[in-house]
């Protein structure tokens, strides 16, 4: 069973500045990465899968790179509505797995 | 515009069977290309995938929860729904249904688009 891992486990950030979220797979998924925004009292919101494929509707500022056991999320210019908790999950191997999560907030 | 809904008691009691019903709107549940999923959250942690059904009734599940769960579907209500048996306070959380767009390739995939949840809570 694969173990997703996400660091930092707290980002804060402030309004405009980029912001770099890791994630990690015990062993190799390929490209079969996706990332998930969730804002408190939410659902979350599918924003990136194949790695870097954006989902229909999300800003370019999301950006999603990466391969095998290390995958990056990028927002390039941080906005307010961006401050949220980020997952990352795989769907390489059976079962699919989220990781831990990232929570972005406000420097 | 895809839409889902979950339904179901917002408490339970203890060794008891969890049921959760969601509704799907605006497409229909017997789209050949997705399976249909359900993922919870306990409170304050991260998410975890409990299982999925396509809508000729195959299905497959988590292990970790596999001996325990049960997801059917209703195409003619283009509903899907969850039984989760012998409950404990471990399970409280919040259950979410949500599309599961599967990769060709790999046959697994992603999540999307997501019901709002539903809160259960498991005591006496």
């Amino acid at each position: 069973e694969i173990v997703m891992t996400q660091s930092p486990a707290t980002l804060s950030v402030s309004p405009g500045e980029r912001a770099t979220l890791s994630c990690r797979a015990s062993q190799s998924v390929s490209s079969n990465l996706a990332w998930y925004q969730q804002k408190p009292g939410q659902a979350p919101r599918l924003l990136i899968y194949g790695a870097s494929t954006r989902a229909t509707g999300i800003p370019a500022r999301f950006s999603g790179s990466g391969s095998g056991t290390e995958f990056t999320l990028t927002i390039s210019s941080l906005q307010s509505e961006d401050f949220a908790v980020y997952y990352c999950q795989q769907y390489n191997n059976w079962p699919e797995a989220f990781g831990p999560g990232t929570k972005v907030d406000i420097k | 515009q895809l839409q889902l809904q979950e339904s179901g008691p917002g408490l339970v009691k203890p060794s008891e069977t969890l049921s959760l019903t969601c509704t799907v709107s605006g497409g229909s549940i017997s789209s050949s290309s997705y399976y249909w999923g359900w993922i919870r959250q306990p409170p304050g942690k991260g998410l975890e995938w409990i299982g999925s059904i396509y809508y000729s009734g195959s299905t497959y599940y988590n292990p970790s929860l596999k001996s325990r769960v049960t997801i059917s579907v209703d195409t003619s209500k283009n509903q899907f729904s969850l039984k989760l048996s012998s409950v404990t306070a471990a399970d409280t959380a919040v259950y979410y249904c949500a599309r599961h767009v599967r990769d060709i390739v790999v046959a697994l995939g992603w999540f999307d688009p997501w019901g709002q949840g539903t809160l259960v809570t498991v005591s006496s």
